[in-house]
């Protein structure tokens, strides 16, 4: 099984709202990703799960809020979200994270579509 | 923030004919890679080199990499219909993956 999933594939919610993007991968990967992509610009990236743990973070608003359950599951809590949030929400795995001595190609999700109201 | 610049921005061909796509960036790196994605889904890993390899091949893609210049091109050779896609490179400088602007690719049938 060489997939990440990612619920749901839409997503329409208030600024006002509190809703959760979720994300799963059975591959046995220990690094988990999350990136943000507006219309007809590249991924940027948000947070990294290094073995369950946040290892880097963006510079991300506090209104998004990443989460680590286990090996196989990343969630990306939304709060107080705005209308500039709108974008598509990526995330990827990996064997290992980025850094190391051996290098391995990320695994993208097919995202989820966010619009802010 | 983004590493990586690409150009052309769009390119169109006709099928049958090479693509080739460039991208410059900033920093030292250990390795750059490059993705494609169709159409606003996932991105998909196509190949990926080293900072101390110059060219990778993999099918019809060619790969070149000038650690001097930070540059980096991608040869899309015999293009298919099936190719059009937008194509990011991605760099590895240790601290998480950066990608380029990216090139959109049209191929005419």
């Amino acid at each position: 099984d060489t997939e990440v999933t990612q619920t749901p594939k839409h997503l329409v919610m208030g600024m006002t709202n509190k809703k959760s993007l979720k994300c799963e991968q059975h591959m046995g990967h220990r690094a988990m990703y999350w990136y943000k992509q507006k219309a007809k610009k590249p991924p940027e990236l948000m947070f990294v799960y290094s073995y369950e743990k946040l290892s880097i973070n963006e510079s991300v608003p506090s209104r998004f809020s990443p989460e680590c359950p286990n090996s196989s599951l990343l969630n990306l809590h939304l709060h107080a979200l705005q209308p500039e949030d709108s974008a598509l929400y990526l995330c990827a795995s990996s064997q290992a994270p980025v850094g190391g001595e051996r290098v391995y190609e990320q695994y993208f999700g097919p995202g989820t579509r966010l619009t802010v109201t | 923030s983004q590493q990586g610049e690409e150009d052309p921005q769009a390119l169109s061909i006709q099928e049958g004919e090479n693509a080739t796509m460039n991208c410059s960036y900033k920093t030292s790196i250990n390795n750059l890679q490059w993705y494609r994605q169709n159409s606003g889904r996932g991105l998909v890993h196509l190949i990926l080199i080293r900072s101390n390899e110059r060219e990778k091949h993999s099918g019809r893609l060619r790969v070149t990499l000038d650690t001097s210049k930070k540059s980096s091109s991608l040869l899309i050779t015999a293009s298919r219909a099936a190719d059009t896609a937008s194509y990011f490179c991605a760099t590895d400088a240790g601290e998480g993956m950066r990608f380029g602007a990216g090139t959109r690719l049209t191929v005419k049938p």
